[in-house]
């Protein structure tokens, strides 16, 4: 079954730039959109954006200007690049995929989330 | 802040009928479907219900999902101790540039 993993720094410092990678096993990057959601500490969720295994990417429009998103099929991964991060970025990381094939659709497939804490 | 409006917080015991509302606009639960996820504590989002209705398989038949104008609703029968958890309802939304926008979020607790 295809499962997903998150993995980067934990820590990261205000003004500089987050980057996860989302590494897919147990099934090819192929087909799919693939996503990224994040949930501040005690609070709810929020969608970032997508990346589909084409390359082409939407991006929720408060964080356009600061996100970028990459997928990579030689080596069955995806990632995110957030840039000029503040306190407020600080949150659990989750990378899902979309359930339709060909077609942005609920995320079935979640990673565990990784925390990332934005702090001098 | 979010678009589709949850309430915070919802209870019943054992062998109880829960029902959550999400609370939309035209153009997002108005024109497209809507998906729920349970978040168990600690635990990353699963996918509950999906297409307004449709329980992936391992879901059991207990959570239902329906949809009506823009708003959508989740029940859940025989309400069992496990299914303590928050719950969000999510879709996608047509207005200002297009964006996938997730539920405020209902903590469900089991007396």
């Amino acid at each position: 079954q295809v499962q997903l993993e998150e993995s980067g720094p934990g820590l990261v410092k205000p003004s500089e730039t987050l980057s996860l990678t989302c590494s897919v096993s147990g099934g090819s990057i192929s087909s799919y959109f693939w996503t990224w959601i994040r949930q501040p500490p005690g609070k709810g969720l929020e969608w970032i954006g997508y990346v589909y295994y084409t390359g082409s990417t939407k991006y929720k429009p408060s964080l356009k200007s600061r996100v970028t998103m990459l997928v990579d099929t030689s080596s069955n991964q995806f990632s995110l690049k957030l840039n000029s991060v503040t306190a407020t970025d600080t949150a659990v990381y989750y990378c899902a995929r979309a359930q339709g094939e060909g077609y942005f659709d609920a995320f079935d497939i979640w990673g565990r989330g990784t925390l990332v804490t934005v702090s001098s | 802040q979010s678009v589709l409006t949850q309430p915070p917080s919802a209870s019943g015991t054992p062998g109880q009928r829960v029902t959550i509302s999400c609370s939309g606009a035209s153009s997002n639960i108005g024109r497209n479907t809507v998906n729920w996820y349970q978040q168990l504590p600690g635990t990353a989002p699963r996918l509950l219900i999906s297409n307004n209705y449709q329980r992936p398989s391992g879901v059991p038949d207990r959570f239902s999902g329906s949809k009506s104008g823009t708003s959508a609703s989740l029940a859940i029968s025989g309400l069992q101790s496990e299914d303590e958890a928050d719950y969000y309802c999510a879709a996608w939304d047509d207005g200002l540039n297009g964006s996938y926008v997730f539920g405020t979020g209902t903590k469900v607790t089991v007396l």
